[in-house]
């Protein structure tokens, strides 16, 4: 099984900062198998971005994914308001598809 | 426009069984595999199998072997969710999704919360 682990646990940022989410995965994944997603309270997750890199549909430009291997990075440029949330890396290069713990994005 | 529409919530005791569906909308139901997601309060995304709604095949998480059936009915466009053997750690909300082939999960059903509690 392929463990995610993503990192900070909790990151504090005010609107209009950058944010830089970490996931590393136990070992390599194929670039085109790992997916972000965004989770606000009482919602059902929504895809962020896919293939690593790819942006989902209707997904605003300041979402980047990026990295190769067995390091993946989610980086929003100027957080919004809305952007506040809890956030989930998640391979599906191998089953079980996994999941990393998720990291929390929160206003400072 | 593509839709995963979710059964209501349920209350279960322990050692009893529980059936969830999800009704898929707006694209053709056998063209793409659907996967179950559970979500324990406060905690993560867990994956718990697959269907392929074509051929009714099959995956299961090793943690979720012998207790856990998935199927569909090309009818009416619906994946089922069937767990066994409920216990309380198994209290969670419940996520179809479906599996945009290999380009993740989208969209996802709204959820069902299930309570097993005696």
């Amino acid at each position: 099984e392929i463990v995610l682990t993503q990192s900070p646990g909790t990151l504090s940022l005010s609107p209009g900062e950058r944010a830089t989410l970490s996931c590393r995965a136990s070992q390599s994944i194929s670039s085109s198998y790992l997916a972000w997603y965004q989770q606000k309270p009482g919602q059902a997750p929504r895809l962020l971005i896919y293939g690593a890199s790819s942006r989902a549909t209707g997904i605003p430009d300041r979402f980047t994914g990026s990295g190769s291997g067995t390091d993946f990075t989610l980086t929003v440029s100027r957080l919004e308001p809305e952007d506040f949330a809890v956030y989930y890396c998640q391979q599906y290069n191998n089953s079980p598809y996994t999941f990393g713990q998720g990291t929390k994005l929160e206003i400072k | 426009q593509v839709q995963l529409l979710q059964s209501g919530a349920e209350v279960k005791k322990p050692g009893a069984s529980v059936k969830l569906s999800c009704k898929a909308s707006g694209y053709t139901f056998t063209n793409y595999y659907v996967h179950w997601v559970r979500q324990a309060p406060g905690q993560g995304l867990e994956w718990m199998g697959i269907i392929n709604p074509n051929s009714g095949g099959t995956s299961f998480a090793q943690k979720f072997q012998g207790r856990v059936a998935m199927t569909r009915d090309t009818s009416t466009s619906t994946v089922y969710l069937e767990l066994s053997g409920l216990r309380s750690e198994d209290t969670a909300i419940y996520f179809c999704a479906r599996d945009r082939t290999h380009a993740g999960f989208d969209p996802w059903g709204q959820g069902t919360l299930v309570t097993v509690a005696s």
